[in-house]
């Protein structure tokens, strides 16, 4: 069965950090593109980073590039979301995906 | 590339049919010959399924009461007699370039 677990969200400060974390299990993470996409509540969806297989290719929407960074350690099976120079605007949920499926979400919450 | 989806709300009577449309600021059609669009749905408190991949295949468990079809930018979703485990906000998405979302179509009994 596939699964993805994100962990790592929680509540910062304007102009913090924070890194989210996914788990793939189930099928051979090393082989998709992953993705993250956030919903800002009571909003629609938002693709913010993609990755291809090895890393060598990584894409961002225009509101995050330079601030956040995507990465993947396939030894690991885990996609990454370094999130730095936080805005309020960042709030959401954020979700880990294979297109095809998806995991439950972490809520980042960036408020003072 | 942005997709618009109509309607935004759509009420609907159990076991009656239920459509909704998507059309894309540019042609979704790739030099392979596959089509990179998609339908998901939300349903309340959950995060978003596949439903159709491709245009108008059925990912799996889905039920056949769901079809896609169309070509280009335009598109389809039906669902020929809605059930009450069908409400939810449905999406249609492209990653012919990066992902993009509908606005998303809210479906309620």
């Amino acid at each position: 069965e596939v699964q993805l677990v994100e962990s790592g969200g929680g509540l910062v400060q304007p102009g913090g950090s924070l890194r989210l974390s996914c788990v793939g299990s189930g099928f051979t993470f090393s082989t998709y593109w992953m993705t993250w996409v956030r919903q800002a509540p009571g909003k629609g969806l938002e693709c913010v980073a993609i990755i291809n297989q090895d890393g060598g290719e990584k894409y961002y929407v225009d509101s995050v590039r330079g601030r956040f960074t995507i990465s993947r350690d396939n030894a690991k099976n885990s996609l990454y979301l370094q999130m730095n120079s936080l805005r309020a605007e960042d709030t959401a949920v954020y979700y880990c995906s294979r297109y095809d499926y998806w995991g439950q979400g972490t809520l980042v919450t960036v408020s003072s | 590339i942005v997709l618009t989806q109509t309607p935004l709300s759509l009420a609907v009577t159990p076991g009656q049919p239920a459509s909704i449309s998507c059309k894309s600021s540019q042609s979704l059609l790739h030099s392979t010959g596959q089509t990179y669009f998609h339908w998901y749905l939300q349903r309340p408190g959950q995060s978003p399924h596949l439903l159709i991949y491709e245009v108008s295949n059925r990912f799996s468990g889905v039920p056949d009461r769901f079809s896609g079809s169309g070509s280009g930018t335009d598109f389809t979703l039906k669902i020929s007699r809605v059930e009450a485990e069908d409400v939810g906000v449905y999406y249609c998405m492209q990653n012919l370039q990066f992902w993009t979302f509908g606005q998303g179509t809210k479906v309620e009994i």
